[in-house]
């Protein structure tokens, strides 16, 4: 069964505490990976796409990082307004050949001023 | 107006109460997605349209009845819903046919009592 799981589920930083976030998915066919961010009462705001294993991407204090198994979203010297829930999810090819987004739970990031 | 709209934000109804839900895109996009989001539960997906055919129905409830009447909007129809349906409503779009990401709303805050 594919399966996105990410860890921790949350995390109390201090500001300028750099640390990292990790996104686990066991699926098959792997076509891309997503972060979004989420604030309290508001949708999912999109992040990064990652397509292939080695690829990096940044945006400001954030850096999304890929292996085969696992995605990592690090964080360098967080501010308050970085607290947010931090979502992941993996497109993928199902076994019938169609595609499947799956969702991971987020991890709720705080960061303390 | 750019991006993904949703009226209202919160919705208090009870159970024998129909209403709906209206999504609006100003992306461009073909396809629209409803999904359902619980406290610690991953996104749930409901419904998917793509050029305005409904293309998954996730085994959800037949109280839930969704309509695409055109590319750019989408709605979600309420009858006779249950307190376990209360949650956060998101709808999403995005190109489809690629690896792109979905862009959400903001969501309907949905109170079943």
């Amino acid at each position: 069964e594919d399966q996105v799981t990410q860890s921790p589920e949350a995390l109390r930083l201090q500001e300028g505490e750099s640390s990292s976030l990790n996104c686990s998915y066991t699926v098959s066919g792997l076509r891309g990976l997503f972060w979004y961010r989420q604030d309290p009462g508001k949708g999912p705001e999109f992040l990064f796409t990652l397509y292939s294993a080695g690829e990096e991407k940044e945006k400001e204090r954030l850096k999304a990082t890929l292996t085969k198994k696992e995605s990592f979203l690090h964080i360098t010297a967080p501010k308050p307004e970085d607290s947010a829930t931090y979502l992941c999810a993996v497109q993928a090819v199902t076994q019938g050949g169609s595609e499947k987004l799956v969702f991971g739970k987020g991890t709720k990031l705080t960061v303390n001023p | 107006e750019t991006g993904v709209t949703q009226t209202p934000r919160h919705l208090v109804m009870g159970m024998t109460n129909k209403k709906s839900l209206k999504c609006e895109q100003h992306l461009g996009h073909n396809a629209m997605y409803w999904y359902k989001q619980s406290a610690k539960k991953p996104l749930e997906l409901m419904f998917v349209y793509s050029l305005e055919e409904r293309v998954e129905n996730n085994s959800v409830p037949s109280r839930f009845s969704p309509e695409c009447p055109n590319s750019s909007h989408l709605f979600l129809h309420l009858h006779t819903l249950q307190p376990e349906d209360s949650a956060l409503y998101l709808c999403a779009s995005r190109r489809d046919r690629d690896i792109s990401p979905l862009h959400f709303g903001n969501g309907t805050r949905l109170t079943v009592t």
